[in-house]
């Protein structure tokens, strides 16, 4: 078991530009998680995936960021027009479906917006 | 509103004992969870409680008190390697499917 696993692990974008980011659950895992961790903010919620279908995407900035999960394989995190605001580590997290207490997070990917 | 508060930052000595504590509030509690954080690592999850009070499981302890909407982290006989961000987790019941909130995390540094 390889764990969840986030591609990249670094990724610098200039100021308006997109930014994608992968993360691959661990396999039987139902619910899919993104939060984003800064030193001011700590762990933000962003999204909420269960068997692949959008539960709760109450913590994400509806103008520029997106996410999907086309298959329970793996999910995206789409950052349109990126801004030195959006620089953090995002983090996905995976848990089986009633497990929703033990979260098992990726390594992350660290942005910076330059 | 919901919300979890910690202490920034906890100092104590190898051998001896650390408690971080953690307060919430929530419309529907359903359950507390500790997280550790190593620099630069993701979070891992040590514990979970629902029910008030004391949970041991050997190095790692934890506190409920629903009512005072409290909970505390004890580690004892610290090591160095204990060293590590402690996060607090509330999850509530919610129409949107039970996320977990988090707090800041506690960092705690052993010293010899």
């Amino acid at each position: 078991n390889a764990g969840v696993i986030q591609t990249p692990r670094h990724k610098v974008t200039g100021k308006g530009q997109e930014a994608t980011l992968w993360c691959e659950p661990i396999s039987g895992h139902s619910a899919v998680f993104w939060y984003r961790q800064t030193i001011v903010q700590g762990l933000e919620f962003l999204t909420y995936f269960r068997n692949q279908a959008p539960i709760d995407d109450s913590g994400m900035p509806k103008e520029r960021f997106s996410a999907q999960m086309p298959n329970q394989s793996h999910s995206t995190l789409k950052i349109q027009s990126t801004q030195p605001q959006d620089s953090a580590v995002y983090l996905c997290a995976s848990s089986l479906q009633g497990s929703q207490n033990t979260l098992y997070f990726g390594a992350g990917t660290r942005l910076s917006v330059l | 509103g919901q919300g979890v508060e910690q202490p920034a930052k906890l100092m104590s000595v190898e051998g001896t004992f650390a408690r971080v504590n953690c307060t919430y509030s929530t419309s529907g509690f359903n359950g507390l969870s500790w997280y550790q954080q190593r620099e630069g690592q993701a979070p891992v999850f040590l514990s979970y409680v629902v029910l008030d009070g004391l949970k041991d499981s050997g190095h790692f302890s934890t506190f409920l008190s629903r009512s005072n909407g409290y909970s505390y982290l004890l580690l004892t006989e610290l090591q160095i390697k204990d060293s590590a961000s402690y996060l607090c987790a509330v999850r509530s019941y919610g129409s949107s499917g039970n996320k977990l909130i988090f707090g800041i995390g506690t960092l705690l540094s052993v010293k010899p």
